[in-house]
């Protein structure tokens, strides 16, 4: 069971727009930066949000990410079949001095 | 441009031990901070452990501390994952990440296999 709280699956239409929420608590996300990866089937996962809403160069901005409290969410808009993949968050735990990831949502473009 | 390249993945039986290499290229990897990521067939991402540049921080998660050793030779440029007492469930893909400030992985490898069966 992850201490980070993820939606297991979400779903959209080409060119609408998804959230991803990510939902901690106060020793993780409340007082440390959050991170999104992108895990497309078989590949390695790839970093596409850091410090809660950085974007590394080559990241489209129709990637962004926001931290609210101890909640962090990840948006894309313009969805596209090539978005399909599985997306993760993570951050630091201070309290259990660990690094935690969410359990990953599985993003289905319809 | 940046490249790490795990190797060392292998079947092992239970208590067995395994020993995993990341190399690492295309960047000054004694500047870095480096994780050991994991990732159990079907499952979501797992921390393993990290160590600081110099090699004097390190941290484990509770699932691996007391069997596995994470090291590294900044004049070989390489990582490394010596893992004991394996179990069943440290079956998974292990990947060697970047780490940056702020606990984020900017670059990863393309990840080695762990099968722990008998």
């Amino acid at each position: 069971q992850s201490v980070l709280t993820q939606p297991p699956s979400v779903s959209a239409a080409p060119g609408q727009k998804v959230t991803i929420s990510c939902s901690g608590s106060s020793s993780n996300i409340g007082n440390n930066y959050v991170s999104w990866y992108q895990q497309l089937p078989g590949t390695a996962p790839k970093l596409l949000i850091h410090e809660n809403d950085i974007r590394p160069s080559g990241i489209p901005d129709r990637f962004s990410g926001s931290k609210s409290g101890t909640a962090a969410t990840l948006g894309i808009t313009g969805l596209q079949t090539g978005d399909e993949a599985d997306y993760y968050c993570g951050t630091w735990d201070s309290s259990l001095s660990v690094v935690i990831f969410g359990g990953g949502t599985k993003l289905t473009v319809l | 441009q940046v490249q790490l390249v795990e190797s060392g993945g292998g079947l092992v039986k239970p208590g067995g031990s395994l020993r995993l290499s990341c190399a690492a290229s295309g960047f000054t990897f004694s500047d870095y901070y480096m994780s050991w990521i994991r990732q159990a067939p079907g499952r979501g991402l797992e921390w393993v452990s990290y160590i600081s540049n110099r090699a004097n921080t390190i941290y484990y998660a509770d699932s691996v501390k007391g069997r596995f050793t994470i090291s590294r030779d900044n004049a070989k440029n390489s990582l490394y994952l010596q893992m004991n007492s394996l179990r069943a469930e440290d079956t998974a893909v292990y990947y060697c990440a970047r780490e940056r400030g702020g606990h984020y992985w900017d670059f990863w490898g393309q990840g080695t296999l762990v099968t722990v069966s008998s």
